[in-house]
């Protein structure tokens, strides 16, 4: 498996645009995890799905953001409009559950993310 | 909800001294608690994990020491090498629960 597969690497855009995340989880992961992380704020969890389903998503900021997994091998996050307090880097993680017991998350490598 | 504190946020040893960082949880039934490893520019990896069931794990130059009555757990790495220089984060997700939050991270600097 290649691992967590996060699109792009690296994206610049412009103040008021609405900027697409994207992650391919490892298959047959069945959860998956969207962090924020900058120097202030750390590695802060936006949102979390489980089979698909969100979960929870109280790490959200606020409702410019948006997050979607329309099947088991692909989700989204969105932010529109997207302003510079955004800039960070988004890291999408994803695990399974192992006989009934936690196990590891598997991140990807980040996209990241600055607005001017 | 689970919080996780973690300390120091910084930590600057000489080469081939120990690291310690220590973390607490509040939730008493969090019984799984990982730790990852994030180099400059690269995603966080996990290095070592423990259950509620078991005191310590050592893995070569790592362990991790948990107390459930305390509702403390340790990472100690010994002999450090500079390439052990990362940020170290905990985490303490709930027993029936799968919500992985990370502790504030420990910014480790090993001196050569």
């Amino acid at each position: 498996d290649a691992g967590v597969i996060q699109s792009p690497r690296h994206e610049v855009t412009e103040m008021g645009q609405e900027v697409t995340l994207r992650c391919k989880p490892i298959s047959g992961h069945d959860y998956l995890f969207w962090y924020r992380q900058t120097m202030m704020r750390g590695l802060e969890l936006l949102i979390y799905f489980n089979n698909n389903v969100p979960i929870d998503d109280s790490g959200m900021p606020e409702d410019r953001f948006s997050a979607k997994m329309p099947n088991a091998s692909f989700s989204t996050l969105k932010i529109q409009p997207s302003e510079p307090r955004d800039s960070a880097v988004y890291f999408c993680a994803s695990k399974g559950w192992g006989r009934g017991r936690n196990t590891e998350a598997f991140f990807g490598q980040g996209t990241r993310l600055t607005v001017v | 909800g689970e919080n996780v504190e973690q300390h120091p946020s910084t930590l600057s040893v000489q080469e081939g001294d120990s690291a310690v960082i220590k973390c607490t949880y509040s939730d008493s039934a969090s019984n799984y608690f990982p730790w990852y490893k994030q180099e400059l520019g690269k995603r966080p990896q996990l290095i070592i994990d423990i259950r509620s069931n078991v005191g310590e794990k050592k893995d070569q130059r790592i362990a991790v020491t948990l107390n459930k009555t305390a509702k403390h757990f340790s990472l100690h790495i010994t002999e450090t090498q500079p390439e052990d220089s990362a940020v170290y984060f905990c985490a303490a997700p709930k027993a029936a629960g799968n919500k992985l939050t990370f502790g504030g991270g420990t910014r480790v600097l090993v001196k050569p």
